[in-house]
């Protein structure tokens, strides 16, 4: 079973901090990497799609860079404020015998402290 | 507005009592899925269709069943519901999952079953 890992589970900073966090796919057979962003009580909704080696994303005070030879994919965060609380996803789609998903990783749950 | 819209958002039901939940895209999107979250683990995936009749399984699909006989609708069926699926449950589209994994997903709201 094709594990996608995320790390830390959960992050606590303070208002005006910067953070970031990781998640880890298999570097064989890769196509691309989601991440998504969950909000209490909403649904995920998509940040960025990253499909180069090298590849660096940003949205604002988010970014995110990607590295698939080694298998992992950085989330930054500049600044944190309170709005930025919310568990970050990462989903790996996969294609095999068995069919086509998205792996998706246990998230990162990050609260920001006024 | 593009979406996707899941119903109901709850729902408590006693266990063996058949239910479904409905989803419904408006993006003309060929690939839907339904997934469950429950705590500590990730999203996994129920079943799925890469397009009108469609389907297959997940990695989780004991329990549930699902049809497409539309593009725009899939609803998730429970035909003997129980506690064990107790859980958060997502519908969510994409494009065109088949041939390209740059398509993203979009995902419903949500629906909070309860079987007690």
């Amino acid at each position: 079973i094709l594990n996608v890992e995320q790390s830390p589970q959960s992050l606590h900073v303070q208002e005006g901090d910067s953070t970031n966090f990781t998640c880890s796919f298999p570097s064989s057979n890769f196509y691309a990497l989601h991440w998504y962003r969950w909000e209490t009580a909403k649904s995920p909704e998509a940040l960025f799609v990253m499909t180069l080696n090298g590849d660096e994303k940003k949205k604002g005070r988010i970014s995110a860079t990607l590295n698939t030879k080694e298998g992992y994919s950085y989330l930054y965060i500049k600044g944190s404020q309170p709005e930025d609380s919310a568990t970050y996803l990462c989903a790996f789609p996969v294609r095999d015998n068995y069919g086509q998903n998205f792996v998706f990783g246990p998230g990162t749950r990050l609260s920001v402290l006024p | 507005e593009a979406q996707v819209t899941q119903n109901p958002r709850y729902l408590i039901t006693v266990t063996g009592k058949k239910l479904t939940v409905t989803c419904s895209q408006n993006m003309n999107h060929e690939y839907m899925s339904w997934y469950r979250q429950d705590p500590g683990l990730g999203l996994r995936q129920i079943y799925y269709s890469m397009n009108v009749e469609v389907t297959d399984k997940g990695d989780v699909p004991e329990g549930y069943k699902v049809s497409r006989k539309e593009k725009r609708n899939f609803p998730l069926i429970l035909e003997s519901p129980s506690p064990n699926q107790t859980s958060l449950y997502f519908c969510a589209s994409s494009l065109n999952f088949g041939a390209s994994h740059v398509d993203g997903y979009t995902f419903g709201s949500g629906t909070r079953l309860t079987v007690v």
